[in-house]
């Protein structure tokens, strides 16, 4: 993998499903990955840092999880609320900040 | 404490003009790095300052330049605009620089509009 990659591009789910996505990168020269929520009008706003192989990390419902070694990151959602609606936008760090074009997330009451 | 602000939030110009956008980090921060957003692109890396230094270019033409003054505040320049410009240009603060584990503020953007 050469660049950040995250799917899906898009997810529509109703307001108390759970849901994941997933951001790839590439496993050389990586410091850190990072997890921003980008709403819309709004400044990107970070949401975690992850540096160790096997990292997990938790905000309210987010959750992440880091495999550096293959390379991969899972974001997930627990019982998705509407304000929960925004792009949400990895990045790895490799001296400098590489981001993915982000998943879309509509979550509809 | 206050967030990272930018300057203009707004700006329309024509092809061959050129442009200055301003930012300014959150208090204490030395790291002030420059993104930017087309549709359907994610977040383009353009350049990180740090200590009036920059320490890391992206892959953009030499149009694009910056710099960082001795109070952080960091200013980015486009000479001869082109229409494919038109973006969204966002810049983000740390306390230190881009290969440490700082998260990164972003300020609310200047959306840049080339005619």
């Amino acid at each position: 993998i050469l660049n950040v990659e995250q799917s899906p591009q898009s997810l529509h789910v109703q307001e108390g499903d759970s849901t994941n996505f997933t951001c790839s990168f590439p496993s050389s020269n990586f410091y850190a990955l990072h997890w921003y929520r980008w709403e819309t009008a709004k400044s990107p706003e970070a949401l975690f840092v992850m540096t160790l192989n096997g990292d997990e990390k938790k905000k309210g419902r987010i959750s992440a999880t880091l495999n550096t070694k293959e390379g991969y990151s899972y974001l997930y959602i627990k019982g998705s609320q509407p304000e929960d609606s925004a792009t949400y936008l990895c990045a790895s760090n490799t001296d400098k900040l590489i981001f993915g074009t982000g998943t879309r997330l509509q979550v509809f009451p | 404490k206050a967030g990272v602000t930018q300057t203009p939030r707004y700006l329309i110009k024509t092809r061959g003009q050129q442009v200055t956008l301003s930012c300014s980090p959150i208090s204490g921060h030395r790291s002030v790095s420059w993104y930017q957003q087309t549709p359907g692109q994610g977040l383009q890396f353009l350049f990180e300052y740090f200590s009036e230094t920059q320490r890391n270019k992206g892959n953009f033409p030499g149009r694009f330049s910056g710099r960082q003054f001795s109070n952080s505040r960091s200013e980015m320049n486009v000479s001869t605009l082109e229409l494919g410009d038109s973006a969204l240009y966002l810049c983000a603060s740390s306390l230190t620089t881009g290969s440490s584990y700082n998260e990164q503020f972003f300020g609310p953007g200047t959306r840049l509009t080339v005619l």
